[in-house]
């Protein structure tokens, strides 16, 4: 079946690049995500890469895609401590739905 | 839009009790998800509608769980009986079809005594 995977927990410097690591198994997911939920929020759409892409850069984000070893990564560059956060990674069902298969979420500590 | 609305933010409520989670969805979004965050499990989703229709709902724990959504604006995630394990933060997401995101409500922290 369909499974994302993350490490749980990174901690890096306020100013260092971070690299958030996840992978999957559904070699037909169409689209990959990544979320961000700060405290007591709800999860936000930070980008997204379609499959038939190998990355997708956008401001601090840069997304890269491995489809052939079914690996997402996310570096944000100069890490700041607003960025401290969970941010998990999904991919979109094959099935044509709306359905999202989440990761287990990693949490992000930035320490100034 | 005001986006994802789910009400209430908070509840607490004893083992036995029936709770009843509300979401509003953005307006003309057609897929609404229930999901449920924990520090064991992480976030699991539990049921998703498509146009009002329950399309999958083998996330749901139990039996004690139910979902309805009567209309495309409004969804309910009730629980009877509660009991502590389902201790929790519940969303509610909606999307459109052919959109890229979901759009997340700001959850529901419920703690079952």
């Amino acid at each position: 079946g369909e499974d994302v995977e993350q490490s749980l927990f990174l901690s890096v410097r306020e100013g260092d690049s971070s690299v958030i690591n996840c992978t999957y198994t559904d070699s037909s997911s169409t689209y990959l995500y990544w979320y961000k939920q700060e405290p007591g929020a709800g999860l936000q759409l930070l980008t997204y890469i379609f499959s038939n892409m190998d990355m997708k850069q956008d401001q601090r984000l840069t997304v890269l895609l491995n489809k052939k070893d079914k690996h997402l990564s996310l570096r944000i560059a100069d890490t700041q401590t607003g960025d401290s956060a969970i941010y998990f990674c999904a991919e979109r069902f094959s099935g044509n739905t709306g359905k999202l298969i989440f990761g287990q979420g990693t949490t992000l500590q930035v320490k100034p | 839009d005001a986006g994802v609305i789910q009400s209430p933010r908070h509840e607490v409520t004893e083992m036995g009790q029936e709770v009843t989670l509300r979401c509003k969805p953005i307006s003309g979004h057609d897929y609404l998800f229930w999901y449920r965050q924990t520090m064991m499990r992480g976030l699991e989703l539990l049921i998703y509608f498509n146009n009002n229709v329950p399309i999958d709902d083998s996330g749901m724990p139990e039996d004690r769980f139910s979902a309805k959504m009567p209309n495309a604006s409004f969804s309910t995630l009730k629980i009877q009986p509660s009991e502590p394990r389902d201790s929790a933060v519940y969303f509610c997401a909606s999307t459109q079809y052919r959109d890229n995101e979901q759009f997340f409500g700001p959850g529901t922290r419920l703690t079952v005594l």
